[in-house]
């Protein structure tokens, strides 16, 4: 079956540090890869795609993800966290099978402490 | 600026009652999509639409229904409401056409918190 993995429920970070938050994915073929977050009481919004390339992608608020096709990884990042980054972030794939069905993960609720 | 507006934020209802969820798009976009999202599950699909009268099942159709009449509305209708579908339900939309391999974003409403008492 395919399927995203979060591993992580939560991941705490300092302001000013650098933040990870992972995802590993396994579908078939190549697949377009996605990150979104959301904000309380909101709709999740896009941050960055993964469709070919660099596998370094980078994205809105001085996010960028690193995609590795050995290890089916599209992990999440920032070098320095900020207060407001604190949110849910959800990864996202597309198996490119010709359609359009979106498979999320379940989610990695980050919080940056002051 | 893209925009999907869901017409309730909250709403509570009675169980055995049949509730609508509205959602409209201003991009004309082919596709709407129903989430519901719960702790721990992330979202999970209920129906989509890629075009107008067109609809499939996602993962977890069960009583619900959903009609497009038009391009910018897709609706969400519980039959006959039951407490375990108490949750927050997301809207969103995206372009490019069915069967071809989509690598564009969906683009989300803001949600509409369903309580069924």
């Amino acid at each position: 079956a395919q399927s995203v993995a979060q591993p992580e429920d939560q991941v705490n970070v300092a302001e000013g540090n650098p933040l990870t938050v992972k995802c590993t994915y396994s579908v078939s073929g190549n697949p377009y890869l996605f990150w979104y977050v959301q904000y309380p009481n909101r709709g999740l919004q896009f941050l960055l795609k993964y469709i070919t390339g660099d596998n370094l992608v980078k994205g809105s608020y001085g996010f960028e993800a690193e995609f590795n096709k050995s290890q089916t990884s599209f992990h999440l990042k920032k070098p320095s966290a900020l207060v407001s980054d604190s949110a849910l972030y959800f990864c996202a794939v597309i198996p490119y099978t010709g359609g359009f069905k979106t498979i999320f993960g379940a989610g990695t609720r980050l919080f940056v402490k002051a | 600026d893209v925009k999907v507006t869901q017409s309730s934020r909250y709403l509570v209802k009675r169980t055995g009652e049949k509730v609508f969820l509205e959602c409209v798009q201003d991009m004309d976009h082919e596709n709407m999509f129903w989430y519901r999202q719960d702790p721990g599950l992330g979202l999970r699909l209920i129906y989509f639409s890629y075009d107008v009268k067109m609809k499939e099942k996602g993962d977890i159709p069960e009583g619900y229904s959903v009609s497009r009449e038009k391009k910018e509305r897709f609706s969400l209708i519980l039959e006959s409401a039951s407490t375990n579908q108490t949750s927050m339900y997301l809207c969103a939309s995206s372009p490019t056409p069915y069967r071809k391999g989509s690598n564009q974003p969906q683009h989300f409403g803001d949600g509409t918190r369903l309580s069924i008492l």
